[in-house]
């Protein structure tokens, strides 16, 4: 099953501009964890953010969290060409160990 | 090793056959999880291991897909019988701890392809 419903589905902006991803879910979680994939092939963690955080940064990328509507949501500021991929969010629930991710959002940057 | 490392990273497979898959995680780490990527798609939890145990196998979609893991290290994922519905990209994943609270490292993934 999926966890995730990610928006929008694809994303196309030009280089410079920021790009904005969003992720909801409908459990409660423990964490919630952005991954990058290119080329349909091995995902890259990017960031984690833990149930009782609100914001995190690390260099470009923004992630937030509301627990209260159980939403995400991804932010990479100045994108580069080379940030055109695929981004899903995951979340980790109860003692599973498991992570369920979402269904991704293309996202396309124009030189 | 320093990354996840699968094998083959492509197979092609004629229907009804038996395929293998393998999945050689990071050292040292004790969880490590198979999903199944259908071209476009999310990623499907197939099972996850702990050490050489499977809490939860919930993902298998049948009783053609089978798993081990020896040793606490090398996993195997076997399809017997493939199907075409079962071409997709299979990824392993392994972290340090139950629960991934550093997140996953995943290798680059087996493409099957059955014809």
């Amino acid at each position: 099953s999926q966890q995730g419903e990610e928006d929008p589905q694809a994303l196309s902006i030009q280089e410079g501009e920021n790009a904005t991803m969003n992720c909801s879910y409908k459990t409660s979680i423990n964490n919630l964890q952005w991954y990058r994939q290119n080329s349909g092939r091995g995902l890259v963690h990017l960031i984690l953010i833990r149930s009782n955080e609100r914001e995190k940064h690390s260099g470009r990328l923004r992630v937030t969290l509301d627990t209260s509507k159980k939403s995400s949501s991804l932010l990479i500021t100045a994108s580069r060409a080379a940030d055109t991929a695929s981004y899903f969010c995951a979340t980790l629930s109860g003692n599973t160990g498991k992570l369920i991710f979402g269904q991704g959002t293309t996202l396309q940057v124009k030189p | 090793g320093a990354g996840v490392s699968q094998s083959p990273s492509n197979k092609v497979t004629e229907k009804g056959k038996d395929v293998e898959l393998r999945c050689d995680p990071i050292s040292g780490h004790t969880a490590l999880y198979w999903y199944r990527q259908s071209l476009g798609q999310g990623l499907e939890f197939l099972i996850y291991f702990q050490g050489n145990s499977a809490p939860d196998k919930s993902g298998l979609p049948s009783d053609r897909f089978s798993a081990e893991r020896t040793g606490g290290s090398v996993s195997t994922l076997t399809i017997q019988r493939t199907q075409q519905e079962d071409s997709a990209v299979y990824l392993c994943a392994s972290s340090s701890s139950q629960g991934a609270p550093l997140g996953y490292t995943f290798g680059s993934g087996t493409r099957l392809t059955v014809v």
